[in-house]
């Protein structure tokens, strides 16, 4: 089947940690995002990258990176440099990276990253 | 700038009711817009989406929505509710400048009663 694979689903880290989180896609698409999500606020874009070797800042990007040296794949570390990392990650993926008529954005089931 | 809002943060309904969740946004030109759910800790699932053409799109589960330029608003509508439609829902447009980048509403909630 194809779809988005976050992993992992539950991740607890310590200050001053760094941690990575996965997102995988086989759905052969060549934009991918990374999306925050906390209580009452919506998503908000960290990330997003158009093509391979390419990414981009979003609305809330400090304390954060990203690399795309694969279309599956798009991992986010999460530095020490995020203040508030505890919330609710969500990957997504779409055909391309432009508002066009059919590229709708398909979601993962997200990683939550508790900061103990 | 650019926004969605969403100007309910929760609504609850009998099973059977009819629903209407309201979403209006604020865009330079027609934008393409989205109504997404999202079950408790999970990701977010696509229920309907409006690019062009005919203003009233239908959806998934039974859900559609209705695109109204003049009051810039999307609001998704179900003619009777289910158990199993409680969630959490989120309204979506991409930001202007032709890149997909979707700013979302805060989300309604969703409650559905016996």
């Amino acid at each position: 089947d194809g779809g988005i694979t976050q992993s992992p689903k539950y991740l607890f880290r310590k200050e001053g940690q760094n941690v990575t989180l996965s997102c995988e896609q086989n759905l052969n698409h060549d934009a991918m995002y990374w999306y925050r999500q906390d209580p009452g606020q919506g998503l908000r874009l960290i990330y997003y990258s158009q093509i391979v070797n390419d990414f981009q800042k979003g609305d809330i990007a400090e304390g954060y990176s990203v690399s795309r040296e694969k279309k599956e794949s798009f991992p986010l570390t999460v530095t020490s440099a995020q203040k508030n990392p505890t919330a609710f990650y969500l990957c997504a993926s779409s055909i391309s990276g432009l508002a066009i008529s059919g590229n709708e954005q398909f979601f993962g089931p997200g990683t939550r990253l508790t900061v103990l | 700038a650019q926004s969605v809002t969403q100007p309910d943060i929760h609504i609850t309904v009998s099973e059977g009711a009819s629903l209407e969740l309201r979403c209006n946004y604020s865009y330079g030109a027609t934008p393409y817009l989205f109504w997404y759910v999202q079950s408790p800790g999970q990701g977010l699932q696509l229920l309907l989406k409006y690019f062009s053409g005919d203003t009233l799109v239908q959806g998934i589960k039974g859900f559609e929505a209705e695109f109204k330029r003049s009051q810039s608003s999307f609001n998704l509508r179900k003619p009777s509710v289910h158990w199993s439609d409680a969630a959490e829902y989120f309204c979506a447009v991409p930001l202007s400048g032709g890149y997909n980048k979707l700013i979302f509403g805060a989300g309604t909630r969703l409650a559905v009663h016996p």
